[in-house]
């Protein structure tokens, strides 16, 4: 099984619709992430989390929401999902500390069409 | 801020050519610098990192060499392969801050047999 599993890989929804993609981790990591990529803008951080009550915003938050449900857990939601919210998701881990600081372990990737 | 410019794509290469990817960076004090692969319909991975200046990281053949005085790290490969074929990220982890990696806008390197 993979270290970062993501859920769904690819979803087609339509606008105004709520959305949850969700992920889970056996890395024992405590730092969770959320990033979207686009074409030509690379990787842009949405939300990400140090701990179960930890939450913090990214550069590009608005429209979007997390819950960290456990540890191993962190879902990002789209509350009423527009166009320009297509795009490839991406959750991510890191350890704390140590010789893994700094460095992000990433899933596979969730594809989101909003039309 | 911190920011990271990388050489726009895409770029191709015939199997066996040497590749070289510039990357600069914008950083307060001394950050650690990445480089990320991305194959088709992957996450990303760690290639390879350095965490000061003058280090050289290393992975699979690629290299890249932690340059202060040029706010540079450069990813370099003496002979691609057609496996080589991927987006390459470049990335920094501020010294300061909330342990996030910022990241360039890619570049898709194709190797051509």
């Amino acid at each position: 099984d993979a270290d970062v599993t993501q859920t769904p890989r690819n979803r087609i929804t339509k606008t105004g619709k709520r959305i949850m993609l969700e992920c889970s981790q056996t890395k024992g990591h405590d730092r969770m992430y959320w990033y979207r990529q686009d074409p030509g803008l690379g990787l842009r951080l949405i939300y990400y989390s140090f701990d179960v009550k930890d939450i913090n915003k990214g550069e590009i938050s608005d429209g979007y929401s997390v819950s960290r449900q456990a540890q191993a857990k962190f879902s990002l939601s789209l509350e009423s999902a527009i166009p320009n919210q297509t795009a490839l998701y991406f959750c991510a881990t890191m350890s704390g500390g140590g010789l893994g600081a700094n460095v992000l372990t990433f899933g596979a990737g969730s594809r989101l069409t909003v039309l | 801020g911190n920011s990271v410019t990388q050489m726009e794509g895409p770029v191709t290469l015939s199997e066996e050519a040497f590749l070289t990817i510039n990357c600069t960076y914008t950083a307060t004090g001394y950050p650690s610098l990445f480089w990320y692969v991305q194959y088709p319909g992957e996450g990303l991975q760690l290639l390879l990192k350095a965490t000061k200046a003058d280090d050289k990281g290393s992975n699979k053949g690629f290299e890249a060499t932690y340059r202060k005085e040029t706010t540079s790290f450069h990813l370099e490969k003496g002979s691609v392969q057609v496996s080589d074929s991927a987006v390459y990220f470049c990335a920094l982890a501020s010294q300061t801050g909330a342990n996030n990696l910022f990241f360039g806008t890619g570049t898709r390197l194709t190797v051509i047999p």
